[in-house]
């Protein structure tokens, strides 16, 4: 089976300040791993996605993601944050059976002036 | 344009009452997929298809039912069965759901269901 967990179902920082926002997954298989955006009453945008190509994946809106297999992390960073930022982020993985996703439970950005 | 379009956006229900909420796609995709929405928990699995014709149980498929009769088309109903329908469902689909690197789901903008 495969599990995501997001730690923190609550992130608040200052504009400028850097974002990070945590993802911990668990799969039996090599996996491939996702982070999606949700703005309020909104479906889910893709942000950035891991496929074993490269291990530092960059996504849209300046935000990327680094594959760590010895931490089995994918963690979700942007250096400066902008008010337009604020939004729902989903970590999701996928790999064991076809393209069926396992999403986390999603982490609140919030962004302070 | 390509993209995903879900009908309506906010969907009003009476107890008892069955309803069905619309999913079209016209990125000539193969796979679809329903999710529900709850507060706090993520999205969970409701259907998904991967050919028109045929279509599978997810993770909460207890009180819904879908159809796939055509490509482009995935609706989703809700019966009255189902126990606890209020919630915000999201249709997405892929190219052809086999879980290769370029089978990236796009979703929906979402229907929020509430059960009065």
């Amino acid at each position: 089976a495969q599990s995501v967990t997001q730690l923190g179902s609550h992130v608040s920082v200052s504009e400028g300040a850097l974002v990070l926002l945590r993802c911990n997954y668990s799969s039996s298989v090599p996996p491939y791993l996702f982070w999606y955006v949700q703005y309020p009453n909104q479906g889910l945008q893709l942000l950035l996605k891991y496929t074993s190509a490269a291990t530092l994946v960059k996504g849209i809106n300046g935000f990327e993601a680094e594959f760590k297999k010895s931490e089995t992390s994918f963690h979700l960073t942007k250096p400066s944050a902008h008010m337009s930022d604020a939004a729902e982020y989903f970590c999701a993985v996928s790999g064991v059976a076809g393209n069926m996703l396992t999403f986390g439970g999603g982490t609140r950005l919030m962004v302070k002036p | 344009d390509g993209g995903i379009t879900q009908s309506p956006k906010y969907l009003f229900r009476k107890e008892g009452q069955n309803v069905t909420l619309s999913c079209e796609q016209n990125l000539n995709h193969d796979a679809m997929y329903w999710y529900r929405q709850d507060p706090g928990q993520g999205l969970r699995l409701i259907y998904y298809s991967q050919i028109v014709n045929d279509f599978q149980k997810g993770d909460i498929a207890e009180g819904y039912s879908v159809s796939r009769e055509k490509k482009e088309s995935f609706p989703l109903t809700v019966t009255s069965a189902q126990k606890n329908p209020t919630a915000f469902y999201l249709c997405a689909s892929s190219i052809d759901g086999g879980g290769s690197s370029t089978d990236t789901q796009y979703f929906g903008p979402g229907t929020r269901l509430t059960v009065l």
